[in-house]
């Protein structure tokens, strides 16, 4: 069972570069979510996906874009990464109330 | 006031101590309730759904009482792999669909 797919695991940017951080899943979920997480805080969502074809904004959601692609993909985009954008991002979803599976995460340093 | 609020930590505990774990939330239309477990920098793992009978499995015990709005969660006998922070999360309708809210963790240290 796959689950949650994120890649990639790791990423090195340099300020200004962007790049889009990739999320599937097989699990036939409608909601998918974005969140990030830095050193000792808990997680912060960016954005969310109710179903295929809409997004919504979560609590930290500048500088950063999303897509749902299709009901397996959500993507996440920034387009000028800045240091402050260095953290854990997770994606995860989940089925109406059923509980959240998440990806294993990306690592992201913004030098 | 955050609508998902956990004890502040950390815990601090000598192994095979019991420990409780309180979560509030302020959403009354909440549907579904759960305890997750995440290990430093990992993802976040689900440890036990919280159902309104209480539901038990080995040393873990997970209690919902709407009426007071809160979930909790007791560990027996821990164990030093217990050491991880535990985080609470409510689904609650939200539009014509329900979002998920985490609390913001509480950290649990199992000393020898």
């Amino acid at each position: 069972n796959a689950g949650v797919t994120q890649t990639p695991k790791f990423q090195v940017l340099k300020t200004g570069q962007s790049m889009t951080l990739q999320c599937a899943q097989d699990m036939n979920h409608n909601s998918m979510y974005w969140y990030r997480q830095d050193p000792g805080m808990g997680l912060r969502l960016i954005y969310y996906s109710a179903s295929e074809g809409t997004t919504d904004k979560g609590e930290v959601p500048n500088g950063y874009n999303v897509s749902r692609l299709n009901k397996r993909e959500f993507s996440l985009r920034l387009e000028s990464a800045a240091p402050s954008q260095t953290s854990v991002y997770f994606c995860a979803s989940n089925h109406f109330i059923t509980e959240a599976f998440f990806g294993q995460g990306t690592r992201l340093t913004v030098v | 006031r955050k609508e998902v609020e956990q004890d502040p930590g950390p815990f601090n505990v000598p192994e095979g101590a019991t420990v409780a774990f309180n979560c509030t939330y302020s959403n009354s239309a909440s549907q579904s309730f759960f305890w997750y477990r995440q290990d430093c920098r990992k993802e976040p793992k689900l440890l036990m759904s919280v159902y309104s009978s209480g539901n038990e499995d080995g040393r873990f015990t997970a209690q919902l009482n709407r009426a007071s709005q809160y979930i909790s969660l007791l560990i027996r006998d821990s164990k030093l792999s217990d050491s991880a922070t535990y985080l609470c999360v409510v689904n609650h309708p939200a539009d014509s669909n329900y979002q998920l809210i985490w609390g913001a963790g509480t950290k649990l240290i199992i000393k020898p």
